[in-house]
């Protein structure tokens, strides 16, 4: 069974400048969430998906951070305009369902840089 | 507001030994913890879990165990091995769901 992928791996952007992360879920997994992880801390949630439809986005910043998830399937978060503090691996995450947390399967992460 | 605390950043035990990794929370309405543990460069893995209705939770070299009067959890691997040298995540839910809250981690070092 393929992991869950992402894309870019690595990403170097100067601030003011906007950038976007991929993520392409375990197959048949309807549960998608992206979480941020800046050095030195946990994973943070930013967003969770149930199939194409929001279920909780209280900690994006909607400002400045949007995502989608097109046909349920594939997502990508967008980050416009970007800011220093926005440095941090990107984690994308899936599962079946929205309980049962042993069996959320995370990305390798885009690790981001913005200088 | 940390809800989940690993006040230890790193943690050198000899192969052979036990590690024991600590986690503390504070909000009472988690009821179900998890460790992770991640790799360079990978994503976090699920390792073991324990559900509040527990105190003790084993597999295989790992066990977790849970002091819930002192909100309070630990994660003990005997015996410890090279491989098992990584940063690991305590993470807690509320209702087993996958909203989880993540503590800052500890790197284990195995030393051979």
């Amino acid at each position: 069974e393929a992991g869950v992928a992402q894309s870019p791996r690595y990403k170097i952007i100067e601030k003011r400048q906007s950038v976007a992360f991929w993520c392409n879920p375990i197959s048949g997994h309807a549960t998608l969430y992206w979480y941020q992880q800046i050095l030195g801390q946990g994973p943070k949630l930013l967003i969770q998906f149930q199939n194409n439809g929001v279920v909780d986005d209280s900690q994006l910043p909607k400002d400045r951070f949007s995502a989608e998830r097109l046909k349920g399937v594939d997502s990508t978060l967008k980050i416009q305009p970007a800011k220093l503090e926005d440095s941090a691996v990107y984690l994308c995450a899936s599962s079946r369902g929205p309980t049962g947390a042993e069996k959320l399967f995370f990305g390798s992460g885009t690790q981001l840089s913005v200088l | 507001d940390q809800q989940v605390k690993q006040n230890s950043p790193s943690l050198s035990v000899q192969e052979g030994r036990i590690s024991i990794l600590n986690c503390d929370y504070t909000n009472s309405m988690f009821d179900y913890f998890l460790w992770y543990k991640k790799y360079p460069a990978e994503g976090p893995t699920f390792l073991i879990s324990i559900s509040s209705i527990k105190d003790k939770n084993e597999d295989g070299r790992f066990t977790v165990f849970l002091n819930k009067s002192a909100k309070h959890l630990s994660l003990h691997i005997v015996p410890s091995q090279p491989g098992d040298s990584a940063v690991y995540f305590c993470a807690a839910s509320v209702g087993g769901n996958e909203k989880l809250t993540f503590g800052t981690g500890t790197r284990l070092t195995i030393i051979p």
